[in-house]
């Protein structure tokens, strides 16, 4: 069974553009939650869906949103970067929105912001 | 507002002696903690969890210990590996304005000497 893939893995852009990330799920995962790892705050929640929707959102501004496909992908936006959105951006999938001890995580997406 | 501290940002361990990772929490109402292992360039990975139900709970040489009127957990592992060498995550599932997430630290590097 394939894991949790998510392009690109490596990204730069400048401040003021705008950038989306992709994460596949693993196959039958309808859940996917993305994070935000950065050296001086951990690992922070962004936002959650399941089956298309929203289910749930992190304390973070508009710039960042987010969407789900009918196949379960889902992309992660950016939009006017700064330099503050450098960080490793992780998305993790499992099979129901509640599933925490089964989520698995992909291997992030490394963002630098410049 | 940290409410999942990992206030040990490193812990250095000799091959075969214990590991032991701490965690302290600020709100009462968290109810199930988990522990997540991450190597470099890979996301994380689940480890182990525990119910606020219990004040215990064994896998293989890995155990989590916690204390409800402390608001702490430990992982221990016993004995260490080299393999062990890796960021350990605690998480609790809490509750935000629009549902729940999981609330990480800032994670604690092991490194495990041989």
């Amino acid at each position: 069974k394939a894991g949790v893939t998510q392009t690109p893995r490596y990204l730069i852009k400048t401040r003021g553009q705008q950038v989306t990330l992709s994460c596949s799920p693993i196959s039958g995962h309808r859940s996917v939650s993305w994070y935000q790892q950065t050296p001086g705050q951990g690992l922070q929640f962004l936002f959650e869906y399941f089956s298309e929707t929203q289910r749930n959102k992190g304390n973070f501004p508009g710039r960042f949103s987010g969407r789900q496909f009918s196949n379960s992908r889902s992309e992660m936006n950016v939009s006017t970067l700064e330099l503050g959105d450098s960080a490793l951006y992780l998305c993790a999938s499992s099979w129901d929105e509640t599933a925490y001890n089964e989520q698995f995580f992909g291997p992030g997406t490394r963002l630098t912001v410049l | 507002d940290q409410q999942v501290k990992q206030n040990s940002p490193s812990l250095s361990v000799q091959e075969g002696r214990i590991s032991i990772l701490n965690c302290d929490y600020t709100n009462s109402m968290f109810d199930y903690f988990l522990w997540y292992k991450k190597y470099p360039a890979e996301g994380p990975t689940f480890l182990i969890s525990i119910s606020s139900i219990k004040d215990k709970n064994e896998d293989g040489r890995f155990t989590v210990f916690l204390n409800k009127s402390a608001k702490h957990l430990s992982l221990h592992i016993v004995p260490s590996q080299p393999g062990d060498s890796a960021v350990y995550f605690c998480a609790a599932i809490g509750a935000n304005q629009a549902g729940t997430a999981l609330i990480f630290g800032k994670g604690t590097t092991l490194s495990v000497s041989s």
